[in-house]
C-alpha cells in the first residue's frame, strides 16, 4: 500500500537555524510529492510539489528533491524564521486524480 | 488563485444534535471533494470522497450513516455529523481539485466540540 512516514517532532530551532524534516515514501507507480504546511488554526497549504524522479520543489526559501532511488523527499531551508512555526505534513498522490496520503506531520517551532 | 471556503470554522453543539459542515470552492469548479478529519497532534485521515451528483465514496472504518456528505453542485460539498457525541470532537477539512496540474485546494477547516 501507500504510506507516507516523517521524522517524529517537536523539531525546536534557533532563527536563522538550517532545517531538515525526512519524509520517506512506499508506493507503488509513480507518485507525485507534496509538503504541505499548516499554521496555528489554519488549514492545510500547499508548500511545494514535484511531480517526477528528480525534480526540485522550491517555494519560499524551502527545497524538497524527488528521490526516487532513497524513496525520499526531504523538506529543506537554509535559514529558518520564526514565522515558519508551523505543521509541516510531507504527501503522496499515488495517480492524477486521486487523493493524498499523509504523512503525520511534523511540528517545527522556531526561537527567536 | 483557487479558493475553497469552509464553514463554520469553529462549531460547539451539544451531544445527540447534528452538525453541518460545507465546503465551497469559490471560484472554480470541483467535481471531486474530499473530507478529512484531524485528531489532536495527528496528520490528516480521509474519511470519504464527494462525488457531484452521486453518492460518496466512504474509507474503510467511517461510518456513512454518521457522516452523511452531500455533494448537490458542482461547488458545494457539505459534511453533516449526525447524533454527534464528545468522541466526534475533531478538525475537518474538506479539499477540492480544480483540475490541470493537481490543483488540490484544502479549506481552512471546522473545529467541532461537542460537548
Amino acid at each position: 500500500g501507500n504510506s507516507v512516514t516523517q521524522m517524529e517532532g517537536p523539531v525546536t530551532l534557533s532563527e536563522e537555524a538550517f532545517l531538515t524534516i525526512n519524509c520517506t515514501y512506499t508506493a507503488t507507480g509513480y507518485p507525485s510529492l507534496f509538503w504541505y504546511v499548516q499554521y496555528p488554526g489554519e488549514g492545510l497549504q500547499l508548500l511545494l510539489k514535484a511531480t517526477k524522479a528528480d525534480d526540485k520543489g522550491s517555494n519560499k526559501g524551502f527545497e524538497a528533491t524527488y528521490r526516487k532511488e532513497t524513496t525520499s523527499f526531504h523538506l529543506e531551508k537554509g535559514s529558518v524564521q520564526v514565522s515558519d512555526s508551523a505543521v509541516y505534513f510531507c504527501a503522496l498522490s499515488p495517480t492524477y486524480g486521486q487523493n493524498f496520503v499523509f504523512g503525520p506531520g511534523t511540528r517545527l517551532s522556531v526561537l527567536p | 488563485g483557487a479558493v475553497v471556503s469552509q464553514h463554520p470554522s469553529r462549531v460547539i453543539c451539544k451531544s445527540g444534535t447534528s452538525v453541518k459542515i460545507e465546503c465551497r470552492s469559490l471560484d472554480f469548479q470541483a467535481t471531486t471533494m474530499f473530507w478529512y478529519r484531524q485528531f489532536p497532534k495527528q496528520s490528516l485521515m480521509l474519511m470519504a470522497t464527494s462525488n457531484e451528483g452521486s453518492k460518496a465514496t466512504y474509507e474503510q472504518g467511517v461510518e456513512k450513516d454518521k457522516f452523511l456528505i452531500n455533494h448537490a453542485s458542482l461547488t458545494l460539498s457539505t459534511l453533516t455529523v449526525t447524533s454527534a457525541h464528545p468522541e466526534d470532537s475533531s478538525f475537518y477539512i474538506c479539499s477540492a481539485r480544480q483540475g490541470g496540474d493537481y490543483g488540490y485546494t484544502f479549506g481552512s477547516g471546522t473545529r467541532l466540540t461537542v460537548v
